[in-house]
């Protein structure tokens, strides 16, 4: 069974604090995905890695950077969080298939509150 | 660029009755259109896709069909219940290199009994 885990379900931090959310994808997927979901807005794309050592900014990348140094993880850091980062953050992996159509697999999601 | 724009939600049906949760999108080219359903707690999980025009997606009773005259990738179950409930998302990926996909603001359904 194809398995996206995060390392938390929920975490609390303060304004300032460095804050890494971690996933791990068991599947060899090339690509990998952040997004957070707030209500109203959907899922925006963070950032993306498509191999190891690899990022490409998403939608809305400002006050976060990645790090992927093994395929199978990928790790967003919040270098500073501030209140507006209060957010469900999902990872996703997928595999590269050239042409169209692959699915993308989600882990059960972060929610991240910042005081 | 590339947008999917979906009813605004919540819906809330009766069990057994019929669903249709409207997505229209705009893309250039020809892309991969997708059904993500979120149930309480949980991450996304693909619920159907299609990736040409005219290709039917189906699932657990759930169709949508790739209408590209009229760019739009309807969500239809003919009798919901209550483990329905969920929130849909549409989603697209674009037909180029990169593997990006656009989602769209989702759409939370409650079938009550």
């Amino acid at each position: 069974d194809v398995k996206v885990t995060q390392s938390s379900r929920y975490l609390v931090k303060r304004t300032g604090e460095k804050v890494f959310l971690e996933c791990v994808q068991d599947m060899d997927h090339e690509n990998m995905f952040w997004y957070r979901q707030d209500p109203g807005l959907g899922l925006r794309l963070i950032y993306f890695s498509y191999d190891v050592k690899m990022k490409e900014k998403g939608d809305i990348p400002e006050g976060y950077s990645v790090s992927r140094e093994k395929k199978e993880r990928f790790s967003l850091i919040l270098e500073s969080a501030s209140t507006n980062q209060t957010s469900m953050y999902l990872c996703a992996s997928s595999p590269f298939v050239k042409g169209l159509g692959e699915t993308q697999y989600f882990g059960p999601g972060t929610r991240l509150l910042v005081l | 660029g590339d947008s999917v724009t979906q009813m605004e939600g919540p819906v809330t049906l009766s069990e057994e009755a019929f669903l249709t949760i409207n997505c229209t999108y705009t893309a250039t080219g020809y892309p991969s259109l997708f059904w993500y359903v979120q149930y309480p707690g949980e991450g996304l999980q693909l619920l159907l896709k299609a990736t040409k025009a005219d290709d039917k997606g189906s699932n657990k009773g759930f169709e949508a069909t790739y209408r590209k005259e009229t760019t739009s990738f309807h969500l239809e179950k003919g009798s919901v219940q209550v483990s329905d409930s969920a929130v849909y998302f549409c989603a697209l990926r674009h037909s180029g290199g990169y593997q990006k996909v656009t989602f769209g603001t989702g759409t939370k359904l409650q079938v009550i009994p």
